[in-house]
This record gives C-alpha cells, structure tokens and sequence, in this order.
C-alpha cells in the first residue's frame, strides 16, 4: 500500500492563477479530509468526504473546491490563487467513523 | 467552543530522559484521542491511540495517559532520542457529521545529544 499520495510536493504560485492538488488513497477509506497548516498553527479543515460523489465544507473553504468522483481521489482545487492561501496542505483519510487519519506528505504552496 | 490546546510549546530534553507532553481538551463527548508526531517537512504520522473507556495505553517507548475527570491527555516518551524530536499534536474527535479531528496547535521536542 502507498498510503495516501499528495502531489505535487511543491508549488510556487502567481495571483490570480489556478491549480489542482491531487489527493490519491489505495486503502479503500471512505472518509477524505484536505487541511491547511500555516506557521505556528493547527490543522484547519478545508473540506471533507463522506464517500465517493458527496462533499461538504469545513472551517475554511473560501477560495478552494473539490470533487470526489471515486473512492480512491481526492482533488482540491485553487481558483484564483491568494497570498492568503499560502501554506502546506495535508490530505486525510480513515476509513470509518471512528479510528485516527492516516496522512499524505503534504504540498508546500507559495502564492506571490 | 471545541479546543484542544498544549500547554507548552516547546519542550527540550536530554537525550536519554524521558519526555512528557501534555495536552488539555474541551469536548467530554470525544470518544477518541490520538497522537501524531510531524518531522519537519513531513505529514504527521500516527504514534498511539486511546479510546475513552481507558486511561493508559502503551505502545514501544511511548505511553498515552488520558484523564476524563480533568480532560488531560499527555504523551510519555521514554528514553528519548534524538531521532524524536518533532512537533508532537494531540488529537480529539470524532466531531460532529463530519467525523473529523480536532487538533491542538503542537509542542515541538528537541532532544539535546
């Protein structure tokens, strides 16, 4: 198993452009989370997946959207990219309700 | 409102002592709290778990202590080595619909040779 597989792993940015993150799982997890951690902070919930075809938004889903066509992706796109949005962000998965996230290496993005 | 802090942000050890992190958290109805540790330039990966009818679990070297009656959570390294010294996140859930976990803001470790 890889586990869940982020790319790219860096990202430099200009105002105004747009992006995809990709999120990839091979472990048949229902549940996808993306996070953002900026400097000295906690992890903030983006947005999250209940199962393949459902979305929802989580603390800070301004500026972002994503899709979740399959079980195993997890894309969380940047439209009209911010400084504001510089970070590195984390995808999750688990597989149920209960149990711990088991994390991507994460993508350091830089927006100038 | 749902929190899970730290009460220190930093903690610096001799290598060979044993560590202690601590973690405080506000939601009784948590279920299930964990410990991950994040290296610099990495994701954060899962150290040991508890659930909420326990109060110790112990895995290699490490040790999770939960106290309800006070809403402490800490994590114990013993013997500690360098190659622990990371940003260590206690965290509580699962919450609401989304299932998520909250997580507290990190201690970072440094463990002095």
């Amino acid at each position: 198993n890889a586990g869940v597989t982020q790319t790219p792993k860096f990202r430099i940015l200009k105002i105004g452009q747009s992006m995809t993150l990709q999120c990839a799982q091979d472990m048949n997890h229902n549940y996808m989370y993306w996070y953002r951690q900026d400097p000295g902070m906690g992890l903030k919930l983006i947005y999250y997946s209940v199962g393949a075809g459902i979305t929802d938004k989580g603390e800070v889903p301004n500026g972002y959207n994503v899709s979740r066509s399959t079980t195993e992706d997890f894309p969380l796109r940047l439209e009209l990219a911010a400084p504001s949005q510089t970070s590195v962000y984390f995808c999750a998965s688990k597989r149920d309700i209960s149990g711990g996230y088991t994390f991507g290496s994460g993508t350091r993005l830089t927006v100038v | 409102g749902e929190s899970v802090g730290l009460h220190l942000p930093t903690l610096s050890v001799q290598e060979g002592d044993n560590s202690i992190i601590n973690c405080a958290y506000s939601n009784s109805a948590s279920d299930y709290f964990i410990w991950y540790k994040q290296e610099s330039g990495k994701g954060p990966q899962f150290i040991i778990d508890i659930r909420s009818n326990m109060d110790k679990r112990q895995g290699q070297r490490v040790t999770v202590l939960l106290n309800k009656t006070v809403k402490h959570l800490s994590l114990q390294i013993a013997a500690t080595q360098p190659g622990d010294s990371a940003v260590y996140f206690c965290a509580e859930g699962p919450v609401g619909a989304t299932n998520k976990l909250i997580f507290g803001t990190g201690t970072l470790l440094a463990v002095q040779p």
